[in-house]
């Protein structure tokens, strides 16, 4: 059974335009993150939410904006994708803060821009 | 900074062993975790240290050591299944993981 789901599996397009990757979960988590992967790079945190606190990282272009309505659903939005935003982005959740908590990951949505 | 290294691709024989390491450098640590991700999916879960020591599960094992910052992921019998990226990552003082490039682990017949 999926529990970490993400919609679409592929998105494709074109620069400047905005899109909207979604991801929902049937865990019951409190906390969900976004992920940014590059090919053979290491994932990228661009934002998780504790329940509803949200937490920017640093480095996150404003270009990303985020919203979680509900403990299940959290979206993703690229305001002018470029180029550069080409990547498969990972939403992850997590129970809570315990140590052994592990993070489960969706499927990702691959991103590309034309 | 933090940072967390791996070394970028290894090669290895079906049905050998191969010992993945991972070195780190984080603000604070609250466990190492091991995934697995196939090419073009998104990673899983193998493995997870907080204290020192071996953790077994079945063909791989998970070590850690905090004093000397250093994992190793050790793989036994070998299947070409097992051909993927390894990634290791570290849970720092806020709760965040703080990822490894991953190793992608090439398995030749």
């Amino acid at each position: 059974d999926a529990m970490v789901i993400q919609n679409p599996r592929y998105q494709v397009t074109q620069f400047g335009k905005p899109v909207t990757l979604s991801c929902s979960q049937t865990l019951n988590h409190n906390v969900m993150y976004w992920y940014q992967q590059k090919s053979s790079q290491a994932p990228k945190l661009l934002f998780h939410y504790y329940d509803k606190d949200f937490n920017n990282e640093a480095d996150t272009p404003d270009n990303f904006q985020s919203r979680r309505p509900n403990t299940s659903f959290c979206f993703l939005d690229i305001r002018s994708p470029g180029l550069g935003d080409a990547a498969m982005y990972l939403c992850a959740t997590l129970p809570g803060k315990r140590e052994s908590d592990t993070q489960y990951f969706g499927p990702g949505t691959r991103l590309t821009v034309l | 900074g933090q940072n967390i290294d791996q070394p970028t691709e290894m090669t290895a024989t079906e049905g050998a062993i191969v010992q993945i390491n991972c070195t780190y450098q984080t603000s604070g640590f609250n466990g190492l975790f091991w995934y697995q991700q196939h090419a073009g999916e998104a990673p899983t879960f193998l493995s997870y240290n907080v204290l020192d020591g071996l953790e077994e599960k079945g063909r791989f094992s998970s070590f850690l050591s905090r004093s000397k910052g250093y994992s190793y992921l050790l793989l036994k019998e070998l299947q070409m299944k097992d051909s993927a990226s390894y990634l290791c990552a570290v849970r720092d003082s806020n709760y965040q993981l703080i990822w490894g490039a991953g190793t992608k682990l090439i398995i030749k017949p």
